[in-house]
Order: C-alpha cells, then sequence, then structure tokens
C-alpha cells in the first residue's frame, strides 16, 4: 500500500528562521514520483516541485529546497530565512508510475510570526 | 491564460438534497480529479477521470458521483447530501503522462445542514 506520513502537524517559527517540513512515504514501486503543494490562507493549492525516484538531486529554488533521500524513504522541503508570507499548509504527494492518482500526506500547518 | 474554475464556491444545501458541483479546465487536460479536503484527513480522492466517458471511483466514493461528457468538465453529483459530506471540494487536472502535475481548482465550501 502507498503512504505518504507528514508527522509535523503545524510548525511556529519566527521571521528568518529556517524550518524543515518532513514527508516520509510508503511505496512498493520502484519508479514514482513525489510532489510538494502550498495552501496558502485563501485556500488555493499552488504546485511547488515534482520529483521523479530516478533523480536524488537536491533541488533549490530561491529560499525553498528540497532534500530527497530513497534510503530513509523521505522528501523533506526546507524553507531558508523564512517569511510571514511562507505561513500555509504544505502538502507532500506520492504517485505511482502507472498511474495519475495522487496520495497525499495529511499537511503541516506553518505559521511564520514576524 | 488556461485555468480550472469550480463553481459554486460556497454552497449551503440540507440534509437529502441533490447537489451539483461544477468543475471546469480549459488546459485541455485529459485528466480530472475530484478530492474532498478535511481537518486530520489531507486530501482524499473521490472521482477521477481520464477522458470522455471515462470514470473511476476513488478512497471515498460512497454517496458521490461524476460524469465526463467533454473534455472540459467533470461535475460531481451528491446524490442525497449528508452531514458527512460538509467539506471543501476541490477540482484537479492534468496532461496525460508520467511527467506532469495537477493543478488544482479554487475549491468549494459545501456546508450540509
Amino acid at each position: 500500500a502507498q503512504k505518504v506520513t507528514q508527522a509535523q502537524t503545524e510548525i511556529s517559527v519566527v521571521e528568518k528562521e529556517d524550518v524543515t517540513l518532513d514527508c516520509v512515504y510508503e511505496t512498493r514501486d520502484t519508479t514514482y514520483y513525489l510532489f510538494w503543494y502550498k495552501q496558502p490562507p485563501s485556500g488555493e493549492l499552488v504546485f511547488l516541485i515534482r520529483r521523479n525516484s530516478f533523480d536524488e538531486q537536491n533541488e533549490i529554488s530561491g529560499r525553498y529546497s528540497w532534500n530527497f533521500q530513497k534510503s530513509t524513504s523521505s522528501f523533506n522541503f526546507t524553507i531558508t530565512a523564512s517569511q510571514v508570507v511562507d505561513s500555509a499548509v504544505y502538502f507532500c504527494a506520492l504517485r505511482s508510475y502507472n498511474t495519475d492518482k495522487l496520495i497525499f500526506g495529511t499537511g503541516t500547518r506553518l505559521q511564520v510570526f514576524p | 491564460d488556461a485555468e480550472i474554475t469550480q463553481s459554486p464556491r460556497h454552497k449551503i444545501t440540507e440534509t437529502g438534497r441533490q447537489v451539483t458541483l461544477a468543475c471546469h479546465q480549459t488546459w485541455n487536460h485529459n485528466n480530472m480529479f475530484w478530492y474532498r479536503q478535511d481537518l486530520g484527513h489531507g486530501l482524499r480522492l473521490i472521482h477521477y477521470s481520464y477522458g470522455v466517458q471515462d470514470t473511476n471511483k476513488g478512497e471515498v466514493s460512497d454517496g458521490y458521483s461524476v460524469s465526463r461528457s467533454n473534455t472540459e468538465d467533470l461535475p460531481l453529483t451528491l446524490e442525497s447530501a449528508a452531514s458527512s459530506q460538509t467539506s471543501v471540494y476541490f477540482c484537479a487536472s492534468s496532461a496525460s503522462g508520467q511527467d506532469y502535475e495537477q493543478y488544482f481548482g479554487p475549491g468549494t465550501r459545501l456546508t450540509v445542514t
């Protein structure tokens, strides 16, 4: 069975702190895709990144970085120098190679205080 | 610009009534999905479609139905609304194939009283 676990329900930080959101997944597939989505207070879901299982290179996009480690089945998301606008719920998701269905984690609510 | 829209954005209905939530996308995507979001559960898949006339059940399909008569639309129908169906509903679409992500609509907040 496939499963995504985001053990951190809620995280609070002060602006400019670095914060890491954890994502652990379970799958028997050798080929799969991992995703992160952001849900700001306005409610929409914003795609952040897609990573396939063959690409374990870390990804950096501005203040955002992602650490994919197959050995620990983790796909963690780090925000450097957090800002108030980063306050949102962040979802990690998993998709097998042979389906278009996403399996979501329960999300982590990040609150960044000024 | 291509987009995915949902209507209504907010809906209050009574138990037992039939309710239809609309989803329209202009991406020309083959794949469309309906999810519900509930606290503590994240997003759970209700129904999905890989093309016209194709529909499939997801994880939490009981009490819901969909139909796909064209590429752009996938309406979600609650046959007889129940209080347990109070939730936020998201529609999403994606291109076919492996290297594509799903794009989400703005959501519909449904309250069943």
